[in-house]
């Protein structure tokens, strides 16, 4: 079963706009980390924020904000004031597993959104 | 501090061979991960190693293998090439602590091609 939902396979969004990309999960697992990654057409995958299932504050690293909502099982990334390197594909992931357990899960990622941002 | 050096970034190769993708992670991370994508499947995961053991492992047939040696570092194999094997391999590490909050950091990847 799909853990890791994207329902936006494409958007297009204006220069110094805010975008919001959609990430919902499925897990019974009560401690997770949630992640989104940037790929570029270059082809890196780049990280951009982390969530824990545990953190009570949203997470923030400059212009990137993730709206965590717990109960609804929703992750979802904004990216304020758009830049044309902004432009690539987003991907949400989730990893399960016990804080200082002796295993965890492995990394599971949605299908990605490929963001496009126009002048 | 180096990232994760991925080599070779190209490599063409003929259906029925074998080949050997490498990769060095971030200096003190001991996880290891490896991850195939291409446009029609997406990321997906193949396996992970930790201290020269394989943690975890994904949905591919045994011509995919890969190991970790004691300095961390990783190798993929894939034997017996097949046209579908076509696709950009990226390795990833992470601290591996144990903790969900490590993240993975990715290589540049290495392009295959299978003809």
């Amino acid at each position: 079963a799909q853990k890791i939902t994207q329902t936006q396979p494409g958007m297009f969004v204006q220069e110094k706009e805010a975008v919001t990309l959609d990430c919902t999960y499925d897990t019974s697992d009560p401690s997770y980390g949630l992640f989104w990654y940037k790929q570029p057409s270059s082809g890196e995958m780049i990280f951009l924020i982390y969530q824990g299932s545990y953190d009570q504050q949203n997470a923030t690293e400059g212009r990137y904000s993730l709206n965590f909502q717990k109960a609804r099982k929703s992750a979802n990334l904004v990216i304020s004031a758009s830049q044309l390197g902004d432009s690539a594909m987003y991907f949400c992931a989730m990893r399960e597993g016990q804080e200082f357990a002796d295993s965890w899960g492995k990394f599971q990622f949605g299908a990605g959104t490929q963001v496009v941002v126009t002048p | 501090k180096a990232g994760v050096t991925q080599t070779p970034r190209y490599l063409i190769k003929t259906r029925g061979q074998q080949v050997t993708l490498s990769c060095s992670p971030i200096s003190g991370h001991r996880s290891v991960s490896w991850y195939q994508q291409t446009p029609g499947q997406g990321l997906q995961f193949l396996f992970e190693y930790f201290s020269e053991t394989q943690r975890n492992k994904g949905n591919f047939p045994g011509r995919f293998s890969g190991r970790q040696f004691s300095n961390s570092r990783s190798e993929m194999n894939v034997s017996t090439l097949e046209l579908g094997d076509s696709a950009l391999y990226l390795c990833a590490s992470s601290l591996g602590s144990g903790r969900p909050n490590s993240p993975l950091h990715f290589g540049n990847g290495t392009r295959l091609t299978v003809t």
